[in-house]
């Protein structure tokens, strides 16, 4: 398997742009989480999907992000407008199960995202 | 109070020495208990999960989990350069928590 795939691996935008990051998980896998990482905050979860259906979004910082999962093997996280506090790296992980048993997260390489 | 603290290090040890990173968490619910590698402009990567109390070796790591004391940690022995990294504790009820990870050095 190719494992999670993400893109695109760099971004670099302007204040008040629309970005969108994108994220295939591994086949088969039903959950899907989205993780921003900074120096200041560490790995923060964002949201998180099962079989498709968002549910937990407590970790979206604001009414700027948004994330879908269309179908199983696809996902987009995107924020409009962006700002230079979102310049961070944006990890997609994906895992078979959830909550208590096997649930090793299985992350992707990482949008590095900048915005000016 | 964060949910999961670690020291955030820098930590350091010589080569052949073993490492100890600390974990402690707040929520008495949580289920499990993962340890992940990242190294320096990577992903993590996960290194060892553990759900019951005690030790879990695996080669040249160990975890254990004391969930009375709300305390998971991870020994590496025989350190070698290439273990040099920042470790992340994350800890599982429904939803993974990070910690903010320690950085080890391991110095040739």
């Amino acid at each position: 398997d190719a494992g999670v795939i993400q893109s695109p691996r760099h971004e670099v935008t302007e204040m008040g742009q629309e970005v969108t990051l994108r994220c295939k998980p591994i086949s088969g896998h039903d959950y899907l989480f989205w993780y921003r990482q900074t120096m200041m905050r560490g790995l923060e979860l964002l949201i998180y999907f099962n079989n498709n259906v968002p549910i937990d979004d407590s970790g979206m910082p604001e009414d700027r992000f948004s994330a879908k999962m269309p179908n199983a093997s696809f996902s987009t996280l995107k924020i409009q407008p962006s700002e230079p506090r979102d310049s961070a790296v944006y990890f997609c992980a994906s895992s078979l199960e959830g909550g208590g048993g096997t649930d090793t997260q299985y992350f992707g390489p990482g949008t590095r995202l900048t915005v000016l | 109070q964060k949910e999961v603290e670690q020291n955030s290090g820098p930590l350091s040890v010589p080569e052949g020495a073993i490492a100890s990173l600390n974990c402690t968490y707040s929520d008495r619910g949580s289920q499990s208990f993962f340890w992940y590698r990242q190294y320096s402009g990577k992903s993590p990567e996960l290194i060892m999960f553990i759900y019951s109390n005690g030790d879990k070796e695996d080669g040249r790591f160990t975890a254990q989990l004391n969930k009375a004391s709300q305390y998971v940690s991870l020994l590496i022995r025989d350190s070698q350069p290439s273990d040099s990294a920042t470790y992340l504790c994350a800890v599982s009820n429904n939803d993974m928590r990070f910690g903010a990870g320690t950085r080890l050095t391991v110095k040739p």
